[in-house]
């Protein structure tokens, strides 16, 4: 079966650095990868998706690339600050139609003043 | 802006209860999701449902589960007889259309299961 790793399960980096966090997984590429942001005892709120046709996809200070080879994706944050602190969950979608979701056990990100 | 809701934000009850959750999705959505996190894990998918039936359900959605859209606005999850390991945050979602892969996801039901 998919399996989801996201390799650091805590990154503790400095306000104004680049923050990268990683997601792996094993098996088959799914049509769409997705990145959310969990804050403690809230429900998961969407960022961004990237299709496996697509290498790279940019929302303002927020960056995911894509690589099916590696069978990995990378999101970043630059010029990060303490409200980005969070958890970002890494979630595979399978599927060309609107289903279910696979979510990895997330990285905790803290961003120090 | 519109938001999906869940109530109760916290739900205790008895072993062997049933419960329902409820939740109303965004209005214009037409696929709507369980999932549920216990304490410290993942998110897992329970069900999803759509045009007034579940498309896919996970191995947890055993025969103890079930979810039912009783009018034009809420969505309902209800397990029948509850145990111990059924104590999780239950988040409800909904997404646009079937080539909208945003989900938008509620606040959460807190299950606590004594």
């Amino acid at each position: 079966s998919q399996k989801i790793e996201q390799n650091s399960e805590a990154l503790n980096i400095q306000e104004g650095k680049t923050a990268t966090l990683t997601c792996n997984y094993t098996n088959y590429s799914p049509a769409y990868l997705q990145w959310y942001r969990q804050d403690p005892g809230r429900g998961p709120v969407f960022l961004l998706l990237i299709r496996e046709n697509e290498k790279e996809k940019r929302k303002e200070r927020l960056k995911v690339t894509f690589d099916t080879t590696l069978k990995q994706s990378l999101f970043h944050i630059t010029a990060s600050q303490p409200a980005d602190s969070a958890t970002y969950l890494c979630a595979l979608d399978m599927r060309s139609s609107a289903s279910k979701i696979i979510f990895g056990s997330g990285t905790r990100l803290s961003i120090r003043p | 802006e519109p938001e999906v809701t869940q109530t109760p934000s916290h739900q205790v009850t008895q072993m062997g209860q049933e419960v329902i959750l409820r939740c109303v999705p965004i209005s214009n959505h037409l696929y709507f999701y369980w999932y549920r996190q216990i304490l410290g894990q993942k998110v897992e998918f329970l069900v999803s449902f759509y045009n007034n039936e579940i498309s896919e359900k996970s191995e947890i959605f055993d025969d103890q589960f079930s979810v039912e859209r009783p009018d034009g606005s809420n969505f309902t999850l209800k397990i029948r007889s509850t145990k111990l390991e059924d104590s999780a945050m239950y988040f409800c979602a909904s997404s646009e259309a079937e080539d909208s892969h945003e989900q938008f996801f509620g606040p959460g039901t807190r299950l606590t299961v004594l």
